[in-house]
């Protein structure tokens, strides 16, 4: 089944404890994005990569990175997380040319 | 800049009674794609529709229906005779050429729709 996964689905952290979100895709895309989703600011893109090893900064980059170095998996790392991430995090992914399909979506508390 | 506006917030309807939800945009491509998609309360995002920006065609789904005017740069979604299960968010977005045959979207703000029985 064509899917875009997202693990963990659900994550309740602390100010500053480094953590990853993974996501992952089997449809062999190249384009693969982050967005968060916020109340009252619908969704934003954070960072997309368009291939192995290109990445490039969304629209609301700070505090994140990310990296590509196989095609299905593009984590997003949050290094030193804090209260003004907590959010409902997508990560989707397209082939050239094509609309984003989305994950389920994760949902990340920070304290 | 590109830019969608849902300027309805949350719509509260009784069940069975048809409603609209607005969608505005702001683009100068002359070339652009509009989406609808659903986020019911488990928060996943359902695709509901793509339309062209070249496709000024109602379309009609079942109780879903879409009006795109690119004359008043809308592009509005009418669910008739709403259900409880139509309850949810309800994002509108336009997409963004990167220019690297990939696209972005850009999301409304969401209406939140609520049917109550």
């Amino acid at each position: 089944e064509a899917q875009v996964t997202q693990n963990p689905r659900y994550l309740i952290t602390v100010t500053g404890k480094k953590l990853t979100v993974t996501c992952s895709q089997n449809m062999n895309h190249e384009y693969m994005s982050w967005y968060r989703q916020d109340p009252g600011l619908g969704l934003r893109q954070i960072y997309y990569s368009m291939n192995v090893e290109v990445t490039d900064k969304g629209d609301v980059p700070e505090g994140y990175k990310v990296s590509r170095k196989e095609k299905r998996n593009f984590p997003l790392i949050l290094e030193s997380p804090s209260p003004n991430q907590t959010s409902l995090y997508f990560c989707a992914s397209s082939p050239a040319g094509e609309f984003p399909y989305f994950g389920p979506g994760t949902r990340l508390t920070v304290t | 800049a590109q830019k969608v506006t849902q300027a309805q917030t949350e719509i509260s309807v009784v069940e069975k009674e048809d409603v609209t939800l607005d969608c505005v945009y702001e683009t100068r491509d002359t070339t652009y794609y509009l989406f609808w998609y659903k986020q019911p309360p488990s928060g996943e995002l359902v695709f509901l529709i793509r339309r062209n920006s070249f496709d000024e065609q109602n379309e009609i789904s079942g109780r879903y229906s879409w009006n795109f005017q690119k004359s008043t740069s809308s592009f509005n979604f009418t669910i008739t005779a709403s259900q409880v299960v139509d309850s949810a968010v309800y994002f509108c977005a336009l997409s963004e050429a990167t220019g690297d045959s990939s696209y972005k979207l850009i999301f409304g703000s969401g209406t939140r729709l609520l049917v109550r029985p």
